[in-house]
């Protein structure tokens, strides 16, 4: 049964560029959230998509957008890039509907660097 | 507002011996809370989680976390530590009808010979 996978694993970019990011769910979820974790800290929540839409957003300018797919895979992206956007994207997976939330299953990350 | 604090940025510990890790939270509505660990250069990894019933929780690796209500906390612990336990730590909390799922900081824990 294969986890959460993401690609690519790193990824260099310079300011002002743009970037996606890409993720496949656990097998048999069909909900993704997006966070950005800087280096040292916590990870921050950027957004979930539930049913090819944007469920909840974090505090997160619009530069930051994404997408899911009907098969439930997931992309990031990123405009107009900030060297403050050097972080390690997580993408989790996990069963939605409504009410409680449901566990959350991580991939292993893109690290993204702006130069 | 919604808030999680883990108490120690950095936990060193000798091998074999007991280990807490303390995450408060601030809430005053129902919660969920969740401990995962993130080893260097990877992902995290759920150890356990309290959804309802037994305040007592135990996950993965021998660890176990108890929540307090009174004291809104979900502290970590572990009688014995290994130096495979060496990692990022991190406390997280959801809350029903909200997909935000909140993280603190981060404890690292370095286990010592």
């Amino acid at each position: 049964d294969a986890g959460v996978t993401q690609s690519p694993t790193h990824l260099i970019k310079t300011r002002g560029q743009q970037v996606t990011l890409r993720c496949s769910p656990k097998s048999g979820h069909d909900t993704v959230s997006w966070y950005q974790q800087a280096l040292g800290q916590g990870p921050q929540f950027i957004f979930q998509y539930y049913e090819e839409e944007e469920r909840q957003r974090g505090n997160f300018p619009d530069r930051f957008s994404g997408h899911q797919f009907p098969n439930y895979s997931s992309e990031l992206n990123v405009n107009a890039l900030l060297l403050g956007d050097s972080a390690l994207y997580l993408c989790a997976s996990s069963l939605g509907g409504g009410g409680r939330p449901d566990t959350q299953y991580f991939g292993p990350g893109t690290r993204l660097t702006v130069l | 507002a919604q808030s999680v604090t883990q108490l120690d940025s950095q936990v060193p510990v000798f091998e074999e011996a007991p280990v807490e890790l303390r995450c408060n939270y601030s809430s005053s509505v129902s919660v969920y809370l969740f401990w995962y660990v993130q080893y260097p250069n990877q992902g995290l990894q759920l150890l356990l989680k309290y959804l309802s019933g037994s305040t007592l929780v135990k996950g993965i690796n021998g660890f176990e976390a108890e929540f307090n209500k009174s004291q809104t906390s979900f502290h970590l612990r572990k009688p014995s530590v290994h130096i495979s336990d060496t990692a990022e730590y991190f406390c997280a909390v959801s809350y029903y009808n909200n997909n935000d799922m909140r993280f603190g900081a981060g404890t690292r824990l370095t286990v010592k010979p």
